[in-house]
């Protein structure tokens, strides 16, 4: 099994659309979690943490079930902007490297 | 943020030659990174290195080394260059936020072996 999977995708969504991603995780020690944005053929960039009890960052809701092992991430009122891909990521510690998924693609048409 | 940059950001070379990466950064982070991507993957961890005496292997260091030059340096190096590294490489800083890590990655290097 694989340390951490996503959806390829893509997720074909119409502006305003509210889309979810999910993500799975094997490393049950795993203690701190993250979403990281890419754009085609640049860096990966942090969009947020992942807290156990939720957290919401304007039109972005992540959320993490422990039980489950699972991550998932919420985007409203989707923006042609928000098109790229998103990265799943897990460390076992704080401060400790990172395991990155393959990613989800999402691309937003007007 | 950290500024992180790579150089080259595009190389094309032979299979057999010796290729350096270079990576530098100005926010005086500690640890650093040496990552690649191959389409449709996720990204794999090379080397890492916490400080400037500090160097460990990540998940697939076979066919690379690196050098910590100093705080503001690490290099990445392919003493012979095959096809299948082939791939686009990403240098990272990261800096503690409280109880983790927050990574900053460079533009990348896109690397091709021919």
């Amino acid at each position: 099994r694989k340390e951490v999977e996503q959806d390829p995708g893509p997720f074909n969504v119409p502006e305003g659309a509210t889309v979810a991603f999910n993500c799975t995780y094997s490393n049950s020690a795993s203690q701190s979690f993250f979403w990281y944005r890419q754009d085609c053929r640049k860096e990966p960039k942090l969009l947020m943490s992942v807290y156990s009890s939720g957290n919401e960052d304007g039109r972005f809701t992540a959320q993490l079930n422990r039980a489950s092992q699972y991550i998932s991430l919420l985007i409203r009122d989707s923006k042609l902007s928000d098109s790229a891909t998103y990265l799943c990521v897990v460390s076992p510690s704080g401060y400790s490297t990172l395991t990155f998924g393959k990613g989800t693609m999402l691309l937003v048409s007007p | 943020d950290a500024d992180v940059t790579q150089t080259p950001r595009n190389r094309i070379t032979k299979t057999g030659k010796r290729i350096m990466l270079e990576c530098s950064q100005t926010k005086g982070h500690d640890r650093m990174y040496w990552y690649r991507q191959d389409p449709g993957l996720g990204l794999q961890l090379i080397y890492y290195s916490f400080d400037v005496k500090d160097i460990n292997k990540g998940e697939i260091s076979d066919g690379y080394s690196v050098s910590r030059q100093a705080q503001a340096k690490f290099s990445l190096s392919l003493e012979s260059a095959i096809p299948n590294q082939t791939a686009l490489y990403f240098c990272a800083t990261s800096v503690r936020r409280g109880a983790f890590y927050e990574q900053f990655f460079g533009p990348g290097t896109r690397l091709t072996v021919l």
